[in-house]
C-alpha cells in the first residue's frame, strides 16, 4: 500500500520560516514533489527530489532522506501569499503516476 | 505556450447521470493523467494515457473512463454518476510518462452531484 503522511494544519507568521514535513511508505520510490495549491486553484509545481539532500530555490527548499522515508519543505521570509496547501507527492513506481497525500492547510499571519 | 486547459469550470449532474470532462494538454506534451480531489483531501490518481494508450489505472471502477486524442488532448467519461464523484477533477500533462517529469495541472473541473 502507499501511505503519505503531512501535518493537517500549520500556523506562521509573516517574515518567519516554516518546515512543512512528509513522511512516506510506498511500495517503490522514483522521487518526491512538494505543489502548491490556493483554494480553488490548480497545484503548482515547487520542488522535486530524487536523491537525499536539499534543494533550494529561492525562498524554498525541499529535503529528502530515502533512508528514512521523510522528507520537509522549508519556507522563508513567509509572505501572505504563501497561505495555501502544500502537498507531497510520491512516484511509487516507474512512470509518472504521483500519490499525494492529504496536504498542508499554511496560515501565515501578520 | 499555451498551459493545460479543462472545460467546463463547472458542472452540476444528478445521480444516474454521465459526464464528460474535457482536457487540452501543455503543447509539446504527450502525456495526460487525470486526478479527482475531494473537498480538504490530496489528489488521487484515476488513470494516466500515453500516446493514446492507457498507461496506468488508479483504484477507480470501471465507469471512469477516458480518451486520448491524436492532438494529445484528453476526457474523461464517469458513468451512473453517485454522490461521492462530488469533486475536483484534474487533469495534468508532462512531456513523457517517465518517472521525473514535472506534470503541468489544469484548473480543475468542479463537479457537484446531487
Amino acid at each position: 500500500g502507499q501511505n503519505i503522511d503531512q501535518p493537517t494544519e500549520m500556523t506562521a507568521t509573516e517574515g518567519a520560516i516554516v518546515q512543512i514535513n512528509c513522511t512516506y511508505q510506498t511500495s517503490g520510490f522514483n522521487g518526491l514533489f512538494w505543489y502548491q495549491q490556493h483554494a480553488g486553484e490548480a497545484p503548482t509545481f515547487l520542488s522535486y527530489n530524487v536523491l537525499d539532500g536539499l534543494e533550494e530555490k529561492g525562498r524554498f527548499s525541499s529535503f529528502l532522506s530515502r533512508s528514512k522515508g521523510y522528507s520537509y519543505l522549508l519556507l522563508k521570509e513567509l509572505q501572505m501569499k504563501d497561505s495555501a496547501s502544500y502537498l507531497c507527492a510520491v512516484l511509487p513506481e516507474y512512470g509518472n503516476k504521483l500519490v499525494f497525500g492529504a496536504g498542508t492547510i499554511l496560515r501565515v499571519k501578520s | 505556450e499555451t498551459g493545460v486547459t479543462q472545460s467546463p469550470t463547472h458542472l452540476i449532474k444528478t445521480r444516474g447521470q454521465q459526464v464528460t470532462l474535457r482536457c487540452s494538454s501543455q503543447s509539446g506534451h504527450n502525456t495526460v493523467s487525470w486526478y479527482q480531489q475531494a473537498l480538504g483531501q490530496g489528489p488521487q490518481f484515476i488513470f494516466q494515457y500515453y500516446r493514446e494508450e492507457e498507461n496506468g489505472r488508479g483504484n477507480f471502477p470501471p465507469r471512469f473512463s477516458g480518451l486520448q486524442f491524436p492532438n494529445y488532448s484528453s476526457e474523461l467519461n464517469v458513468n451512473a454518476l453517485e454522490l461521492d464523484d462530488s469533486a475536483l477533477y484534474l487533469c495534468a500533462s508532462s512531456s513523457s510518462a517517465v518517472a521525473g517529469y514535472e506534470q503541468y495541472f489544469g484548473p480543475g473541473t468542479r463537479l457537484t452531484v446531487t
